[in-house]
């Protein structure tokens, strides 16, 4: 258990569907971060958040919508979504303004059909 | 962003130490230098990280080189529950958030 807990743990979706991945942190922490980690590629940086401000869009395409309403919750809402979309979908979190660790959840397996 | 090359796959036998390097080329004066590793089925874990002098913790040591282009994760002793896919990553700030860049990491086996 690190403290940052994501649901669904698996997530099956048609291409037309729109779906939410939530992630909640219970570690204080006032930075949160999404990364997308695809079959046999490297994880992959998508969105961070500072004190619920965006810092960070790498060049993720617009059917990927963040959500930071408070520093203890993100969301990642889904839309429209592409095969190719199918992956596992990590969130983590850290203390800002400091080289400390980024604590990760287990993540959410998405499947677009 | 600057990268990082690691071996993709090691092999080392339990109870034995094991050394997995990372070259760091292109690294810059503030770039620390984090270990993560993922096990299968779960997110990456911290292991250590480290800027200029070598690092101990209750998991592993980091060996940081002098001129800081490379350095080596050392497990003292693996056990099997050490098998993973071991990440070596320069992490710089962004307006106060860590910006971690993942490569392909070393794929590390450990037998029994």
């Amino acid at each position: 258990e690190t403290g940052v807990t994501q649901t669904p743990r698996h997530l099956v979706m048609g291409m037309t569907n729109k779906k939410s991945l939530k992630c909640e942190q219970h570690l204080g922490h006032n930075a949160m971060y999404w990364y997308k980690q695809s079959a046999k590629k490297p994880l992959e940086l998508m969105f961070v958040y500072n004190f619920k401000e965006q810092t960070e869009n790498n060049s993720v395409p617009s059917r990927f919508s963040p959500e930071c309403p408070n520093s203890s919750h993100l969301f990642l809402h889904l839309h429209t979504l592409q095969p190719e979309d199918s992956a596992l979908y990590l969130c983590a979190s850290s203390q800002m303004d400091l080289n400390e660790k980024l604590f990760f959840g287990s993540g959410t397996q998405l499947s677009v059909l | 962003d600057a990268k990082t090359t690691q071996p993709n796959s090691m092999e080392s036998n339990e109870e034995e130490p094991v050394h997995l390097p990372c070259n760091h080329s292109t690294i810059s004066g503030t770039d620390y230098i984090h270990w993560y590793r993922q096990l299968p089925s779960q997110g990456p874990e911290y292991v250590i990280h480290g800027l200029t002098s070598n690092v101990n913790n209750r998991m592993a040591s980091l060996a940081i080189a002098e001129d800081r282009k490379s350095s080596t994760l050392i497990l003292h002793r693996a056990t099997l529950r050490d098998a993973a896919v071991y990440y070596c990553i320069l992490s710089r700030r962004i307006q106060g958030a860590q910006k971690l860049v993942f490569g392909q990491g070393t794929r590390l086996t450990i037998n029994p």
